[in-house]
């Protein structure tokens, strides 16, 4: 079982829907959360840091980490083609002062016009 | 300020050879980590360096290898290249000092082809 678990995917919605994306992991020493939005053929680009439970919102974008549950999500709210992308999920504990992410494997996004 | 940098950007060799990637991590930043980006395994970590040791290392063989030097650019190595090897390699960099300072940016990356 993989450590992080998310749905590839591919994940069509309309231009302005409200877009869930989602990612369990098994791992309770998480308790940093990231989301990327990787476009083809590029790097991935930080959307979202969160540390430990809660919400944190940015424009457009909302990410929820339920940490008894090992649940996050990134919300979209009025999605443009723009977001047509692969997301992807990492997660650290950060113990003895390192940097590795475990990332799931990615969701693709298309936003239709 | 200029993000992280990754030369070359793409690179074509045949098996049996080595190759050296390089990454500029973004100004200020101390940590550089490398990642294997392929379709069947996605993102995986190779390693990671903090002024100019290595902090972590992933579940690779040793024929991946990487160093960083005095102003935070960090170099990985391959040798004995495999067909398996073809990949998107993926460099990222961040302040990696405390808990607020985390976040990780990621370079375009160097895309590898082993023939």
């Amino acid at each position: 079982q993989k450590e992080v678990e998310q749905d590839p995917g591919p994940l069509s919605v309309p231009e302005g829907a409200i877009v869930s994306l989602n990612c369990t992991y098994s791992n309770s020493a998480f308790q940093y959360f990231m989301w990327y939005r990787q476009y083809s053929r590029k790097g991935p680009e930080l959307l979202m840091y969160t540390y430990s439970s809660g919400n944190k919102e940015d424009g457009r974008f909302t990410a929820q980490v339920d940490k008894s549950s090992k649940y996050i999500s990134l919300f979209i709210r009025d999605s443009q083609p723009s977001d047509s992308a692969t997301y992807l999920c990492a997660m650290s504990d950060y113990g003895g002062a390192t940097n590795k992410l475990i990332f799931g494997t990615g969701t693709l996004l298309a936003v239709q016009p | 300020k200029a993000g992280v940098t990754q030369t070359p950007r793409y690179l074509i060799k045949t098996r049996g050879q080595q190759v050296t990637l390089s990454c500029s991590p973004i100004s200020g930043h101390r940590s550089v980590s490398w990642y294997q980006q392929t379709p069947g395994q996605g993102l995986q970590f190779l390693f990671e360096y903090f002024s100019e040791t290595q902090r972590n290392k992933g579940n690779f063989p040793g024929r991946f290898s990487g160093r960083q030097f005095s102003n935070s650019r960090s170099e990985m190595n391959v040798s004995t290249l495999e067909l398996g090897d073809s990949a998107l390699y993926l460099c990222a960099s961040s302040i990696g000092r405390d808990r607020e300072s985390y976040e990780q940016y990621f370079g375009p990356g160097t895309r590898l082809t082993v023939t």
